[in-house]
């Protein structure tokens, strides 16, 4: 069964640290991971990954996908309260593209 | 330009009772997606469209879930009978093609509770 697992749960932080979000996946016919943010209900597009070892960035997140080991890494740098929200990982599959989500991270920036 | 729009925000229903939750997707957007979340959950995929045809009906839990799309673009998901299982948020999304981008822009949803 496709599944898609991500890591904590939940984190708490001071503004100004730097954080890393996982996600590992097992999903048949894999064709492209995604990232995305959700602070009230509609979940806003952050990254979408196909291939390993490169990495996209946008402002203080980044992100990097390792098709070998099957994982992704969400990293915010110099964290800001307005990044408080859950972060969900998504990956496709079949000729769907239907999105298997994880069960998000919750992240709390306190001032 | 305008993003995914859903209607109506908020639903409370009771149970038993039929519903229809409506998404209006991006404009030029083929592909259509019918996402649950219930609360502390995950997103939970329900149903696919390419245009007005849907490929993949594999994540509506029961016979009372059902939906269509008219005209390539507007979308209805239908429960009948509710019950209070039902109660999530149903997040609409879409894309400009399945194969060119699998970039799906998701609507505010609908929160709808079955008391």
């Amino acid at each position: 069964e496709d599944k898609v697992v991500q890591s904590p749960l939940s984190l708490v932080v001071h503004e100004g640290d730097t954080v890393t979000l996982n996600c590992s996946y097992e999903v048949t016919n894999f064709r492209s991971l995604l990232w995305y943010k959700q602070e009230k209900k509609a979940p806003t597009f952050l990254f979408m990954l196909t291939s390993s070892g490169i990495e996209k960035k946008s402002g203080r997140l980044s992100s990097i996908l390792d098709k070998k080991e099957l994982f992704s890494i969400l990293n915010i740098t110099a964290t800001q309260t307005g990044d408080s929200a859950v972060y969900l990982c998504a990956v496709t599959s079949s000729n769907t593209g239907k999105l298997i989500f994880g069960q998000g991270t919750t992240l709390q920036v306190k001032p | 330009g305008a993003g995914v729009s859903q209607s109506p925000s908020n639903k409370v229903t009771e149970k038993g009772k039929d519903v229809e939750l409506r998404c209006d997707p991006i404009s030029g957007h083929t592909a259509l997606y019918w996402y649950r979340q219930s609360l502390g959950q995950g997103l939970e995929f329900l149903i696919y469209f390419q245009g007005n045809s849907a490929p993949d009906k594999s994540g509506l839990p029961s016979d009372r879930f059902s939906a269509e799309r008219t005209g390539g673009s507007v979308s209805t998901l239908t429960i009948q009978r509710t019950q209070q299982e039902d109660s999530a948020v149903y997040l609409c999304a879409s894309s400009f093609d399945r194969r060119s981008s699998y970039e799906q822009y998701f609507g505010p949803g609908t929160r709808l509770t079955v008391t």
